[in-house]
């Protein structure tokens, strides 16, 4: 059981918009930054965004993040077929004074 | 290229150890705190451990407190995990990630070394 709460599936059609969501609580999310990475099993995680709503150089601004109290969100618009991998959040917890992940969102573009 | 690169996984028996390195380069590695990330097979990813960029403090997941250790040597720009009284559960690919500054983020990446804890 994950400490942050993702839906472990989404999907969408290519030039679609999908939105992934995490809800976690007052030590983490509600504290404390949040970030978004994405991941192909077998590959280096890349961090897509951070701080809540920044964009590292190189990620196109397709995606975009978001943070209101205890919950963030993941917007992906221009669904892509190369979207298609597990999005996860994570962010630093003061009560476990250490990082937590969400479970994780396997996209599926259609 | 900034680039983390991973090494020392393998097969162990339970109840055994092994100690994990990894190595940074494209960076000023003693700038940056680092962690340890792990995914079981079929599972998310789990944060294990962290450094801060100095080596004086040290952060762990409560599911390996006490059992590993987490430690760095800034002059061969390295990370280890030294991982004792290994568990089935413990079976995972362990990634390096380097901070991204201020312990905002994990910005780099390794692919991971494969941990196999079974007799």
């Amino acid at each position: 059981q994950s400490v942050l709460t993702q839906p472990p599936s989404a999907s969408g059609t290519s030039g679609q918009r999908v939105a992934i969501s995490c809800s976690g609580s007052s030590s983490n999310i509600g504290t404390n930054s949040l970030n978004w990475y994405y991941h192909l099993p077998g590959t280096a995680p890349k961090l897509l965004i951070y701080n809540n709503n920044q964009r590292p150089s190189g990620v196109p601004d397709r995606f975009s993040g978001s943070k209101s109290g205890t919950s963030a969100s993941l917007a992906i618009s221009g669904l892509q077929a190369e979207d298609e991998a597990d999005y996860y959040c994570a962010a630093w917890d003061n009560s476990l004074n250490g990082w937590v992940f969400g479970g994780g969102t396997k996209l599926t573009v259609l | 290229e900034v680039q983390v690169l991973e090494s020392g996984g393998g097969l162990v028996q339970p109840g055994g150890s092994l100690r994990l390195s990894c190595v940074g380069s494209g960076f000023t590695f003693s700038g940056y705190a680092m962690s340890w990330v792990r995914q079981a097979p079929g599972k998310g990813l789990e944060w294990v451990s962290a450094i801060s960029d100095s080596g004086s403090h040290t952060y762990y997941a409560k599911s390996v407190k006490g059992r590993f250790t987490i430690s760095r040597d800034n002059s061969k720009n390295t990370q280890y995990l030294q991982m004792n009284s290994l568990r089935a559960e413990d079976t995972a690919i362990y990634l390096c990630a380097k901070d991204l500054g201020g312990g905002a983020a994990f910005d780099v990446w390794g692919q991971g070394t494969v941990v196999t804890v079974s007799s």
